[in-house]
Formats: structure tokens, C-alpha cells, sequence
């Protein structure tokens, strides 16, 4: 069975702070990786969508990659700013199978 | 602007009614999924739908059922509410290509605020 463990579970950092998100997954023969954004009272927003034969997306000041071998997965955050204080997490499918997430990470970027 | 909408965004019942959410999106996604999210938990899949008449259980799916009609909705009863099922539910769907086997992002819906008593 699929696990998704994101580390830590909160963060918390002074603005414009580059900043690291981990993400683990225990059986690598995944499709995609897919990053959110949860706001607090609100829905998830994908961020980054990643397929298996890439090894990295890039949007903005955001990078995520993607180590299948390892189980691994790191979202990258540039110049944070208070504004990209949310949840985020990170879920992982093997195709057309339904996404299983990790509980994610809580930042808070500190003006 | 297609987008995915779920109603009520809050709702209070009582235990032992008979309770349904609804869900819609104008995507014209084949997949729709929906989801309770409780802290300390994350989320966990309740039941999903692959296409029109087609829905799966998923890993807490005991109390609940999904009807899929047409394209558009897939509503989640809850056939008798019990207090352990006050919880915040969500609504996604995804768009999925069979020739490739690669997955759009998956869109979310804001959430439905599910309290029991």
C-alpha cells in the first residue's frame, strides 16, 4: 500500500527565506507527483504536476523534483513572501489510479 | 471559466438523517473523486468514479454511497449521518488520457463543512 510522508509537518520562516518541502513515497512505480496549496476554508490548488519520465517542473518562484528510485520528491520555494503561507502537500498516482496524499506541510513566512 | 462546485458549503444535521452533497463540474472530466479531510488524518479517500455509471470504494467508504447519472455530478450520500462523520468534505475531478496514461492536475472543489449532532 501506498505511503506519502511529508517532513516537517510546519515551518516557519522569515520573509525571503529560500525554503525546501520534502516528500517520500514508499513504492516508486508512481505516474505522477502532483504538489497543492490548501488556504485555510479552502480547497486544494495544484502547483506543480509532475510525470514520472520528468525529473523536475518549475512555475514561478516554485521548483519541484522528482527522484522515483528514492522515493523522493522536494518542492523549492524562492524568495518566500508572506503570501505563500498555506499547506501544501504532495500526492502521488500510478495512472489512472486515485491520488493518495500526504498530510503536509504547514509554512508560515514571517514579515 | 469551467470550474467544480460543491453545495451546501456548510451544513448542520442531526444523527441517523439521511444527508447528500452535491458536486458539479463543467470540466468534462471523466474522473471525479471525493475526499474528507480531518486533522491528523489528511485526506482519505472516500469513493471515486472513473465515468457514467461507473463508482469504486475507496479506503473510508463504509456509511457512505455515490451515484454517477451523467458526466457532470457525482452526489455522496450519507445514508444514516453518525457523529464520526462530521468532517470537511471535498470534491475533485481530473480528466484522464487512456492513450498516454498520464493524468491532468486534479481540481478541487472548496469544500463542504459537515457538522453532525
Amino acid at each position: 500500500k501506498q505511503e506519502v510522508t511529508q517532513i516537517p509537518a510546519a515551518l516557519s520562516v522569515p520573509e525571503g527565506e529560500n525554503l525546501v518541502l520534502n516528500c517520500s513515497f514508499t513504492d516508486s512505480a508512481i505516474y505522477n507527483l502532483q504538489w497543492f496549496r490548501q488556504d485555510p476554508g479552502k480547497g486544494l490548488t495544484s502547483l506543480l504536476l509532475i510525470q514520472s519520465s520528468q525529473r523536475e517542473q518549475t512555475s514561478g518562484r516554485l521548483n519541484a523534483s522528482l527522484d522515483k528510485s528514492s522515493g523522493r520528491s522536494t518542492l523549492y520555494i524562492a524568495a518566500s513572501q508572506p503570501g505563500d503561507s498555506a499547506t501544501y502537500l504532495c500526492a502521488v498516482t500510478a495512472g489512472n489510479t486515485p491520488l493518495v496524499f500526504g498530510k503536509g506541510t504547514r509554512l508560515s513566512v514571517i514579515a | 471559466d469551467a470550474e467544480i462546485t460543491q453545495s451546501p458549503r456548510h451544513k448542520i444535521t442531526e444523527t441517523g438523517r439521511q444527508v447528500t452533497l452535491a458536486c458539479h463540474q463543467t470540466w468534462n472530466h471523466n474522473n471525479m473523486f471525493w475526499y474528507r479531510q480531518d486533522l491528523g488524518h489528511g485526506l482519505r479517500l472516500i469513493h471515486y468514479s472513473y465515468g457514467v455509471q461507473d463508482t469504486n470504494k475507496g479506503e473510508v467508504s463504509d456509511g457512505y454511497s455515490v451515484s454517477r447519472s451523467n458526466t457532470e455530478d457525482l452526489p455522496l450520500t450519507l445514508e444514516s449521518a453518525a457523529s464520526s462523520q462530521t468532517s470537511v468534505y471535498f470534491c475533485a475531478s481530473t480528466l484522464h488520457s487512456y492513450r498516454s496514461s498520464t493524468n491532468q492536475p486534479q481540481h478541487f472543489g472548496d469544500g463542504t463543512r459537515l457538522s453532525i449532532l
